[in-house]
């Protein structure tokens, strides 16, 4: 399997912050690498597939980049509804592992 | 609209058996791959397997083969998560969503997500 690892496991950061997560591959992945938004009780959402393209309706403070191993979201500017869980997944191949998380919460 | 509705909650206790359901609507179900994410209580996603159900081709993850039964009945839009014995450590939240492409590897991404099915394994 290839192992995910994502940093910092939780950050706190206030409204209007610059937010960096990073994702590393355990082998190159190319750049097949998501991101998932998840609140508490709630099912993920995804936000970016193919490391930096943005889904449908998520706003544009949500970028993505990377390829290889190295891989980062950024959110630009913090917004009262980021707070949540952030996770990685690659869907180079099955199975398609996810990151550890990176909770989000408020400073 | 594309949805997938998942079954209800269970309660089940320590070696019974156990399948819920995700029903999907507003697409074609069998051009779309179907998977599996389990969440323990307060843990991280966890992707078990995937189900293609145009011909039922199945993948798993090493850590759940032989452990679950993925399935799924086109004839009615179905798939299925399946236990034969439970054990107090199936005790999750499970998750059916369905990729946004129609490739099982490469480019893809979960973006339909079912709203969940709690199970509680416990004596």
């Amino acid at each position: 399997d290839i192992q995910m690892t994502q940093s910092p496991s939780s950050l706190s950061a206030s409204v209007g912050d610059r937010v960096t997560i990073t994702c590393r591959a355990s082998q190159s992945i190319s750049s097949y690498l998501n991101w998932y938004q998840q609140k508490p009780g709630k099912a993920p959402k995804l936000l970016i597939y193919a490391a930096s393209s943005l889904h449908s309706g998520v706003p544009s403070r949500f970028s993505g980049s990377g390829s290889g191993t190295d891989f980062t979201l950024t959110i630009s500017s913090l917004q009262p509804e980021d707070f949540a869980t952030y996770y990685c997944q690659q869907s180079y191949s099955t199975p398609w592992t996810f990151g550890q998380g990176t909770k989000v919460e408020v400073k | 609209e594309v949805q997938l509705v998942q079954s209800g909650a269970e309660v089940k206790k320590p070696g019974e058996s156990l399948k819920i359901s995700c029903k999907g609507s507003g697409y074609s179900f069998t051009s779309y791959w179907i998977g599996w994410v389990r969440q323990m209580p307060g843990k991280g996603l966890e992707w078990m397997g995937i189900i293609y159900p145009g011909d039922s081709d199945t993948r798993y993850s090493p850590s759940f083969q032989g452990q679950v039964t993925i399935s799924a009945d086109k004839s009615i839009s179905t798939a299925y998560l399946q236990w034969t014995s439970l054990k107090a450590s199936d005790t999750a939240m499970y998750y059916c969503a369905r990729p946004r492409g129609l490739a099982v590897a490469g480019s893809n991404a979960f973006d339909i997500w079912g709203q969940g099915t709690m199970v509680t394994v416990s004596s």
